[in-house]
């Protein structure tokens, strides 16, 4: 079964800072890597996506970037803010149309 | 747009009960799909549901079922409820997910928080 690796668990970053989480995933047959933001209490939104065809997507502060020799792709938060304390989910299409999700990456943003 | 939205937000069972989950999609959005969320285990992909068809389905036991309505909402039932079925189910929605790999962007409900006592 193709998995997808999170990394790191949990993150605590300062106020300002670069938030990095990372994803690495196995096998092959994916089109689309979106990654997903949920707050307590709500579902998870769609924070930004990339095809393997580009190697970066920037919007705003969130840049995702895909390195494909390496089978991994990256999020980086720029200027973190408290308000992006959040857990982050990686995932990319399954060739059979599924959605397969990292664990998540807790991040807390200190003020 | 009215966003996705799940019905009963809390549910409280024990052991060998069966529930049934609602989740009423955006307008629009033909496929419904369903996850279990726990703290250990991250977002599992229960079914997913086109034009009232399971279109794909996960690796859980029979004792999870789904079924979509004409109108797009659909329902998921737990049968025989288990102690580790204690978990968030999300409910997500999108436009199309029509043949070949799909990129369209699943919009979530708030979710069920089932408790199995």
């Amino acid at each position: 079964q193709q998995q997808v690796k999170q990394s790191p668990q949990s993150l605590i970053v300062q106020k300002g800072g670069i938030s990095i989480i990372n994803c690495a995933y196995e096998n092959t047959a994916f089109d689309y890597f979106p990654w997903y933001q949920q707050f307590p209490g709500k579902g998870p939104a769609l924070l930004i996506a990339i095809r393997p065809d580009v190697s970066e997507k920037k919007e705003g502060r969130f840049t995702i970037s895909f390195n494909k020799s390496a089978k991994q792709f990256s999020l980086h938060i720029m200027d973190s803010q408290p308000g992006d304390s959040a857990t982050y989910f990686c995932a990319f299409t399954s060739n059979n149309r599924k959605l397969i999700w990292g664990l998540g990456t807790s991040l807390a943003v200190n003020p | 747009k009215a966003g996705v939205t799940q019905t009963p937000r809390y549910l409280i069972k024990t052991r060998g009960q069966q529930v049934t989950l609602s989740c009423s999609p955006i307008s629009g959005h033909r496929s419904v799909s369903w996850y279990q969320q726990t703290p250990g285990q991250g977002l599992q992909f229960l079914f997913e549901y086109f034009s009232e068809t399971q279109r794909n389905k996960g690796n859980f036991p029979g004792r999870f079922s789904g079924r979509q309505f004409s109108n797009s909402r659909s329902e998921m039932n737990v049968s025989t409820l288990e102690l580790g079925d204690s978990a968030l189910y999300l409910c997500a929605s999108s436009l199309d997910r029509d043949g070949g790999i799909s990129t369209d962007t699943q919009y979530f409900g708030p979710g069920t928080r089932l408790t199995v006592l």
